[in-house]
């Protein structure tokens, strides 16, 4: 069992960059693939992206290039960055790791709950 | 862009009947299909994989089936404790797109 741990702030004004961390508190396969995913009542289940132990990030074709993932696999943890938050971006953002690029997600955080607001 | 659409939307069953949830993909996904089961509050919860695979541990009364567009998943007998947003999830593209869920009521 992979326990993943979201953190980050929970409240982030509008055209700011919104950066949130995932901490592994397991021992996980290092091949495993992070990835994040947000969840609103308008969009309901998104996916944004993984990324590769090795750094290479993949993101959903259909977002606009806003997001950028990072992974630091001496501290076990990985990051997301949202430039320029609008109000659409509130959401619960998941931390997530599945074991191949195109495959299903096997392990899932608590999810943190993220308003863009003034 | 790759749709995924479930149906319906919610659902309304007694304890011991038999469910069937449906997930249509706009193209072919092969059997490239998850579902996640989701209490409120909680994080998804993966079930199924591969259309019909069963994650090792669960009750043996959940299944999947379909292949290529059209898929369901089944709760052969409806228990207090499957009372839950179901979702269906495409890994056929990079958009790993979701279904927008059936929510499940007693």
């Amino acid at each position: 069992q992979v326990l993943l741990q979201e953190s980050g702030p929970g409240l982030v004004k509008p055209s700011e960059t919104l950066s949130l961390t995932c901490t592994v508190s397991t021992a996980s396969n290092r091949t495993d693939y992070w990835s994040w995913i947000r969840q609103s009542p308008a969009k309901g289940l998104e996916f944004i992206g993984y990324i590769y132990h090795g750094g290479v990030a993949n993101y959903n074709p259909s977002l606009k290039g806003r997001f950028t993932l990072t992974v630091d696999t001496t501290t076990n943890q990985c990051s997301l960055k949202v430039r320029s938050v609008t109000a659409a971006d509130t959401a619960v953002y998941y931390c997530a790791r599945q074991f191949v690029a195109l495959g299903p997600i096997h392990f899932w955080g608590q999810g943190i709950l993220v308003t863009v607001s003034s | 862009d790759i749709q995924m659409t479930q149906s319906p939307a919610a659902l309304s069953a007694s304890l011991g009947d038999r469910v069937t949830i449906t997930c249509r993909a706009s193209q072919n996904i092969n059997s490239w299909l998850a579902w996640y089961q989701q209490k409120p509050g909680k994080a998804p919860k993966l079930l199924i994989y591969k259309a019909s695979s069963l994650l090792s541990g669960l009750p043996r009364r959940f299944s999947g089936s379909g292949s290529g567009a059209e898929f369901t998943l089944t709760i052969s007998s409806l228990q207090p404790e499957d009372i839950a947003t179901y979702f269906c999830q495409e890994y056929e593209t990079y958009s790993l797109t979701f279904g927008q869920g059936t929510k499940l009521e007693i």
